[in-house]
């Protein structure tokens, strides 16, 4: 099963900023395999990225996702407050798809 | 607007079962995939079944194959999960969602969820 780290474990920064959000896989996981979740606690998660870096229907550009092989990231270039969740990777190159277990973005 | 709506989740003692229950709208039910995830407490999204559009083909996780069982009524725009032999490792909330068309890993729609506590 292929394990996937996501870091920092908690990122703290204040609206307008960048964050970057890391994946990384423990085995090649390819060049389009790869999604990235949003979930805030209590609602649905929503899917953002899909292909490492095609965006699902209505999200922002402001979210962008590249990487391939093992080392993933996550971009949102100016954050709003409702960006403000935790973020899920998933790849689905292998079977059982398996999810990174979240990096929580919070407000500085 | 695509809607899923799970429900039956609550507290069953150890060994015991549950039927969790998804209700779909505002899409095609019958053409898509559809799969159940979970997330135990504190810890992250884990993959439990896949079931394709027409019901004849289901996955599972081998953590729960043998206990759970996948199935969908096409006429209902229901998705079902049904549950025996329950642990206390079962103790998460579970999702449903609508596999993407590009493909069907990808749950590009997701319920809220429901709670199944599994204790004595």
């Amino acid at each position: 099963e292929i394990v996937l780290t996501q870091s920092p474990g908690t990122l703290s920064l204040s609206p307008g900023e960048r964050a970057t959000l890391s994946c990384r896989a423990s085995q090649n996981v390819g060049s389009s395999h790869l999604a990235w979740y949003q979930h805030n606690p209590g609602q649905a998660p929503r899917l953002l990225i899909y292909g490492v870096s095609s965006r699902a229907t209505g999200i922002p550009d402001r979210f962008s996702g590249g990487g391939s092989e093992t080392d993933f990231t996550l971009t949102i270039s100016r954050l709003e407050p409702e960006d403000f969740a935790v973020y899920y990777c998933q790849q689905y190159a292998f079977s059982p798809i398996t999810f990174g277990q979240g990096t929580r973005l919070e407000t500085k | 607007e695509v809607q899923l709506v799970e429900s039956g989740g609550g507290l069953v003692q150890p060994g015991g079962s549950l039927r969790l229950s998804c209700a779909a709208s505002g899409f095609t039910f019958s053409s898509d995939w559809m799969l159940w995830v979970r997330q135990a407490p504190g810890k992250g999204l884990v993959w439990v079944s896949r079931i394709n559009s027409d019901g004849s083909s289901t996955t599972y996780a081998d953590s729960v194959k043998g206990r759970i069982t996948v199935s969908r009524d096409n006429t209902k725009n229901t998705l079902y999960l049904q549950m025996d032999t329950l642990r206390a490792e079962d103790t998460a909330m579970y999702y449903c969602g609508r596999g993407f068309s590009g493909n069907s890993f990808v749950l590009d729609h997701w319920g809220q969820g429901t709670l199944v506590t599994v204790s004595s």
